[in-house]
């Protein structure tokens, strides 16, 4: 059963760069696509974006020129940066995964909390 | 961009009544929609995926229906640990995007 586990600063000052990693356990980073998505305190959920295993991404039109994501096969890990942070990118950040499904997030990590804040 | 909008934003019901929450697309996602259960400090939980197919160890009381852009999630005799938010959303092939609705809290009556 794959598994994913956010790790990463819980604090970013604005104007930085804001980078988590994910790492996949349980199975091999080898397959599927692996996503971002977060959650701003009280409100819903937005897709940042993917990453293939082979590399290719697709990312939200809304944060596409912040946004970075990035994986490492041999540490089975993928990593999120979004650059020139500002207090409205502080929320929950969630790795997530389509597994065994076509077009829906079957697997999630518990979610890490990042503020944004001088 | 394909709009998601579910309603009502608060759904009120008593344990072991049906519940019925509603999501609709701003233009057709076929039946690429899914739903997930979100409770206070959890990751969201996959319900259904394809519209219609439960997501593994999903109970039966849970069921998706709709196509096109209407869609419903039904909840055929509320427990006490479904009482959450729940959320739609959909995928669209090209360009690939994935977006969310803006959420339906069901509360105890």
């Amino acid at each position: 059963q794959v598994q994913l586990q956010e790790s990463g600063p819980g604090l970013v000052k604005p104007s930085e760069t804001l980078s988590l990693t994910c790492t996949v356990s349980g199975g091999s980073i080898s397959s599927y696509y692996w996503s971002w998505i977060r959650q701003p305190p009280g409100k819903g959920l937005e897709w940042i974006g993917y990453i293939y295993y082979s590399g290719s991404t697709n990312y939200n039109p809304s944060l596409k020129s912040r946004v970075t994501i990035s994986i490492d096969t041999s540490k089975n890990q993928f990593s999120l940066n979004l650059s020139s942070v500002t207090a409205p990118d502080t929320a929950v950040y969630y790795c997530a995964a389509i597994v065994s499904t076509d077009d829906a997030f079957d697997i999630w990590g518990q979610g890490t909390m990042v503020t944004v804040s001088s | 961009e394909i709009v998601m909008t579910q309603s009502p934003a608060t759904l009120s019901v008593s344990p072991g009544e049906r519940a019925t929450l509603s999501c609709r697309a701003s233009q057709s996602v076929s039946s690429n929609l899914a739903w997930y259960q979100q409770k206070p400090g959890q990751a969201p939980r996959l319900l259904i995926y394809g519209a219609s197919t439960r997501a593994t160890g999903i109970p039966a009381r849970f069921s998706g229906s709709g196509s096109g852009t209407e869609f419903t999630l039904t909840i055929s005799s509320l427990h006490s640990e479904d009482f959450a938010v729940y959320y739609c959303q959909q995928f669209n092939n090209w360009p690939p995007r994935y977006t969310f609705g803006q959420g339906t809290k069901l509360e105890i009556k």
